[in-house]
């Protein structure tokens, strides 16, 4: 049973405008939420996280929004750049944000100059 | 800046092998875990550890055993590898990154089993 799903598999933008990547989750008990890039042949690196107690956070051109009662977060990159195009994973953890993390399958973004 | 080593970027063993894939962190961090990617799969966790001598079983432990006989190293065996376990491995472990708690990852080993 997949407790974080990712349901797009990938997603293509225009240079400059808006990318938002969907997630969602089943397991209501997840309290801490993140985001990983990955690039081929690399490690995924951290972007950006939210905590439960928030429904916002932002960081430059990220900004991840997390909707409780819909189990929903998303993702915005806004302006996209062509070297945002890479795996994008979204992950959860319900002991807290030191914790092992349960990870969507990935959507890739192609962002098109 | 965290570091994340993992020995080997690629490794070609034969079925049957016994195989270790080895990863050292430079923070004294307590936190450690593996996790194998697969294409259309995302990452799934194998063995994680919180301390010294320390492991639990992830979501998918079978075929895999860990040890962890000091803070920096956590390596992950294969006891008999098979096909099946042709995958990306990932090391990584978790800290502050002064943006909120993440994990940093290791390069990846790109394990395959002929």
């Amino acid at each position: 049973d997949q407790q974080v799903k990712q349901n797009s598999p990938s997603l293509s933008v225009q240079e400059g405008r808006i990318s938002i990547l969907n997630c969602d989750y089943t397991n209501s008990m997840f309290d801490y939420f993140l985001w990983y890039k990955k690039y081929p042949a690399e490690g995924p690196t951290f972007l950006i996280s939210i905590s439960s107690i928030k429904d916002k956070n932002e960081d430059g051109r990220f900004t991840v929004f997390l909707n409780k009662s819909a189990k929903h977060l998303s993702l915005h990159i806004v302006p996209s750049q062509p070297g945002d195009s890479a795996v994008y994973f979204c992950a959860a953890s319900d002991t807290g944000a030191n914790s092992k993390l349960t990870f969507g399958k990935g959507i890739t973004l192609s962002v098109r100059p | 800046d965290v570091k994340v080593t993992q020995s080997s970027r690629y490794l070609v063993k034969r079925t049957g092998e016994k195989v270790f894939l080895e990863c050292v962190q430079d923070m004294d961090h307590e936190n450690m875990f593996w996790y194998r990617q697969d294409p259309g799969l995302g990452l799934r966790l194998i063995y994680f550890s919180y301390d010294v001598k320390m492991k639990e079983k992830g979501d998918i432990p079978e075929g895999y055993s860990v040890s962890r006989e000091k803070k920096e190293r956590f390596s992950l065996i294969l006891e008999s590898a098979s096909t099946n376990q042709t995958s990306m491995y990932l090391c990584a472990t978790t800290h502050n990154t002064g943006r909120g708690y993440g994990y940093t990852f290791g390069s990846g080993t790109r394990l395959t089993v002929v």
